[in-house]
């Protein structure tokens, strides 16, 4: 069974600054997919990025970018020019690519952007 | 398009009583996912369905049932529900070909 692992259950920073999200997965399977998902305080479940494990260029969103180390099963998000809307709670999400498309969540970071 | 809805939006029941927690989805897609969200645990799969009439376990099935008589439409039963059904549940779905889960806006749940 896949596991996901997002070992920073807080984190907070300053408007504009950079922030890294970290994010390890553990599976057996050689094609699959990742994901971080933004919850506001809305509670909607927004998609923020996606990986397919089997590109090996990072994928980029705007101020969004992902490090996807898959030797190492690490896939944390940076989120540039932080703005305080990006305050949330960010799941890292794992989905194998063959079967039902189950998404597996890690435990969640609450970020908080400060004025 | 509404996208993926849920009814209720909020519940309260007490130890005991029974409810069914309603998802919609007018995006033709064939599977959909209730899944929970507790503090400090992320979202779990409770159960799934990848067609009309087929539904499947997943990581936290017990306690409830579930069914997906028509494709658009995916229910949550709780038959006796106890507080540590306390959560909030979310629905998704997606089409066969994507990959990108679409959820719907989540029910809160409180059972007294």
């Amino acid at each position: 069974a896949q596991t996901v692992t997002q070992s920073q259950p807080e984190m907070s920073v300053q408007e504009a600054e950079t922030v890294t999200l970290s994010c390890t997965y553990d599976t057996s399977e050689n094609n699959y997919y990742l994901f971080w998902y933004k919850q506001p305080p809305s509670r909607q479940m927004i998609l923020v990025i996606r990986q397919e494990a089997y590109k090996q260029q990072n994928a980029t969103e705007n101020r969004f970018s992902v490090n996807f180390q898959k030797a190492a099963k690490s896939f944390s998000l940076k989120i540039s020019d932080s703005q305080l809307g990006d305050t949330a709670m960010y799941f890292c999400a794992f989905m194998n690519h063959q079967g039902a498309q189950k998404l597996v969540f890690g435990q969640g970071t609450r970020l908080t952007i400060n004025p | 398009n509404a996208g993926v809805t849920q009814t209720p939006k909020f519940r309260v029941l007490k130890t005991g009583q029974s409810m069914t927690l309603l998802c919609a989805q007018d995006m033709n897609h064939e599977y959909m996912y209730w899944y929970r969200q507790d503090p400090g645990m992320g979202l779990r799969l409770i159960h799934y369905s990848v067609g009309e009439g087929t539904t499947a376990k997943g990581e936290v099935p017990d306690g409830y049932n579930v069914s997906r008589l028509k494709k658009q439409n995916f229910l949550l039963g709780l038959e006796s529900a106890a507080p540590s059904q306390t959560s909030v549940y979310f629905c998704a779905s997606v089409g066969r070909r994507y990959n990108e889960q679409f959820f719907g806006p989540g029910t809160r749940l409180t059972v007294l």
